[in-house]
């Protein structure tokens, strides 16, 4: 497995606005699951893209991926302070590994 | 059902001292990870189980590090001689066959602190 790159390392914004996060790799890969950190906490799953996947969503999620520019990025919609975590992709390449990046920090304003 | 349990929560030790971490996997997984994270870092992978067996331990930073995985299940990650630089979060992490498509199911963590 590879280590995804996330991008910016810290986000604020205000409630109600829109977050996205960005995350390149270097290889081809199956799939990319992106997790969420919250401070004091252990790392919870969000969403799996798989590599013929463009676009997927969970609620106020959106994932997109671009194989040709090894890049994803995640939305997450009308924000709220509970957003605030950090936010790490893990690209997978078919291995057990799970190698997790800096991760982005995104602070929601109330 | 019950997620995955790490203990203790905190760990205050002396530098020199051996420590302990316990992780208890959600029942049925077969696979196992440890990760640590230091103050504001991404996570570093140390060493995975499939059942019983580490395959790979290429990421314990050094012959102080160990883990062992009885019966399929709990698993201990054992520091000898702490040092400073051991300060961290030790991270468990399950899933249910380690396969590429099975997400990751986090604990909340022992922080560790060497003193």
């Amino acid at each position: 497995s590879q280590q995804g790159e996330e991008d910016p390392q810290a986000l604020s914004i205000q409630e109600g606005e829109n977050a996205t996060m960005n995350c390149s790799y270097k290889t081809s890969i199956n799939n990319l699951q992106w997790y969420r950190q919250n401070s004091g906490r252990g790392l919870v799953h969000l969403i799996l893209i798989r590599s013929n996947e463009r676009e997927k969503h969970s609620g106020r999620l959106r994932v997109t991926l671009d194989t040709s520019k090894k890049s994803s990025s995640l939305l997450i919609t009308a924000s709220r302070a509970a957003d605030t975590a950090s936010y790490f992709c893990a690209p997978g390449t078919g291995g057990f590994k799970t190698i997790f990046g800096a991760g982005t920090r995104l602070f929601v304003k109330a | 059902g019950a997620g995955v349990s790490q203990s203790p929560s905190n760990k205050v030790t002396e530098k020199g001292k051996d420590v302990e971490l316990r992780c208890d996997p959600i029942s049925g997984h077969t696979a196992l990870y440890w990760y640590r994270q230091s103050l504001g870092q991404g996570l570093e992978f140390l060493i995975y189980f499939q059942g019983n067996s580490a395959p790979d331990k290429s990421g314990l930073p050094s012959d102080r590090f160990s883990a062992e995985r009885t019966g399929g299940s709990v698993s201990t990650l054992t520091i000898q001689r702490t040092q400073q630089e051991d300060s961290a979060v030790y991270l468990c992490a399950s899933s249910l066959d380690g396969s590429r498509n099975s997400p990751l199911h986090f604990g909340n963590g022992t922080r560790l602190t060497v003193t």
